[in-house]
């Protein structure tokens, strides 16, 4: 099915352990986003890519990085995982074109860090 | 900066109402809109895409609306169901990223 896929679903690290989360579309957008979601919080904005090869920091970058590995794929890495990055963590995809469909979401990666 | 509020945050009603949940924005230069369900521990699924030139767009028991004058978008959802029951959220495509900025949503159980 097309779609967002996000891997691992669940993790649990200690604090000051780094990881890659990783995000694949085969939706072929060019615009690809990572948010974070905590409660009474919404949904913010980390980083985003607007095309392949382009990255730039969005409302909550800090203690996160980004790479788009080709137009795909768009991994967020945690290098020291700490306790407020405690988070529920969605990639989506979108092609900015006025049409109908707008974005697509992965579901997500529960991420908890001890 | 945009900001969008949802009230109420949360809603119980009996399988059968119709029901109105809210959004609004303060900042009336609305992009696009867009309505969005999400299951407890799952992802967000796309429900409705409001372009800034429309007014409202229907699927099936779903109509949303969006008056850009007063800033306000709703979501009508007809004869409820059970299986309606999810956090709803709104979200404008007006990030200078070109991304969403969300509302916090409204949590809507349907009782049986």
């Amino acid at each position: 099915n097309a779609g967002v896929t996000q891997t691992p679903k669940f993790q649990v690290l200690k604090t000051g352990q780094s990881m890659t989360l990783q995000c694949a579309q085969d939706m072929n957008h060019n615009s690809m986003y990572w948010y974070r979601q905590d409660p009474g919080m919404g949904l913010r904005l980390i980083y985003y890519s607007a095309s392949e090869g382009t990255t730039d920091k969005g409302e909550v970058p800090n203690g996160y990085n980004v790479s788009r590995l080709n137009k795909r794929e768009f991994s967020l890495r945690l290098e020291s995982a700490a306790p407020s990055q405690t988070s529920v963590y969605f990639c989506a995809s979108s092609e900015i074109v006025i049409g109908y469909y707008g974005y697509t979401f992965g579901s997500g990666t529960r991420l908890t860090v001890v | 900066k945009q900001e969008v509020t949802q009230i109420p945050a949360a809603l119980s009603v009996p399988e059968g109402e119709n029901l109105v949940l809210n959004c609004s924005f303060t900042d009336s230069a609305i992009y696009n809109l867009q309505w969005f369900r999400q299951d407890p521990g799952k992802g967000l699924t796309s429900l409705l895409l409001i372009q800034s030139s429309q007014r409202e767009q229907t699927s099936g028991r779903l109509n949303a609306s969006l008056d850009k004058s007063s800033g306000r978008s709703t979501l009508y959802i007809a004869a409820s169901q059970p299986g309606d029951s999810a956090t709803y959220l709104c979200a404008d495509l007006g990030g200078s990223q070109g991304n969403l900025i969300f509302g916090k949503g409204t949590k809507l159980s349907v009782k049986p």
